[in-house]
């Protein structure tokens, strides 16, 4: 089955301990992306790849940090988490990352962090 | 980045009532997206829009595209309860930034 997978689904932690949430896609998209969901502030971008070793940054990339060593999997990393980073986060994919040739984003189930 | 702006922000409505979402932009977009999260379920794609003017009809749910590309509407006709979620629009003014709305959260009461 075509699926975005992500873990944990829910994650309780301290501020200033080092976590990564992993994602992995099994569609071979070129193109991954995560999001955080707040209340009232919709999904913003933290970090996109458009393929391996290529990363950007999204709208809010202060405090996270990516990687992409592999095409299937874009890990999210915390380095030390504070409790403005307690939320919802979401990966997605899509095949080129291309939105005029009408790509369209599949996401993770998500994965709720909250840091004390 | 990009101002979107998607009002309402949250919509109680009668089941059989019509609901509508906006989606404002700033700035000229080359398409727009649509996507509905369920209540404790993710993003899910329902459409994308390219053309000045475009609409797009989907059952019950007609989705349009602005003549200037800047603003775009989802209509639902007559809601269900199976219509209860929250609506985000996804607008594109360029290439690999995916930039999405605030959502519209819709109650349906039966």
């Amino acid at each position: 089955e075509a699926q975005v997978t992500q873990n944990p689904r829910y994650l309780i932690t301290v501020t200033g301990k080092k976590l990564t949430v992993t994602c992995s896609q099994n569609m071979n998209h070129e193109y991954m992306s995560w999001y955080r969901q707040d209340p009232g502030l919709g999904l913003r971008q933290i970090y996109y790849s458009m393929n391996v070793e290529v990363t950007d940054k999204g709208d809010v990339p202060e405090g996270y940090k990516v990687s992409r060593k592999e095409k299937r999997n874009f890990p999210l990393i915390l380095e030390s988490p504070s409790p403005n980073q307690t939320s919802l986060y979401f990966c997605a994919s899509s095949l080129f990352g291309n939105r005029l040739g009408g790509e369209k984003l599949f996401f993770g189930s998500g994965t709720q962090l909250s840091v004390l | 980045g990009q101002q979107v702006m998607q009002i309402p922000q949250y919509q109680h409505v009668q089941e059989g009532e019509d609901f509508t979402t906006y989606c404002n932009s700033s700035t000229t977009l080359s398409n727009i997206q649509w996507y509905k999260q369920r209540p404790g379920g993710h993003p899910v794609f329902l459409i994308q829009l390219v053309k000045s003017g475009e609409v797009k009809k989907q059952k019950r749910l007609t989705f349009q595209f602005g003549e200037a590309k800047k603003n775009s509407s989802l209509h639902i006709t007559a809601t269900q309860t199976t219509d209860v979620g929250t609506y985000f629009c996804a607008p594109s003014g360029g290439y690999q930034k995916v930039t999405f709305g605030t959502g519209t959260k819709l109650q349906v009461i039966p």
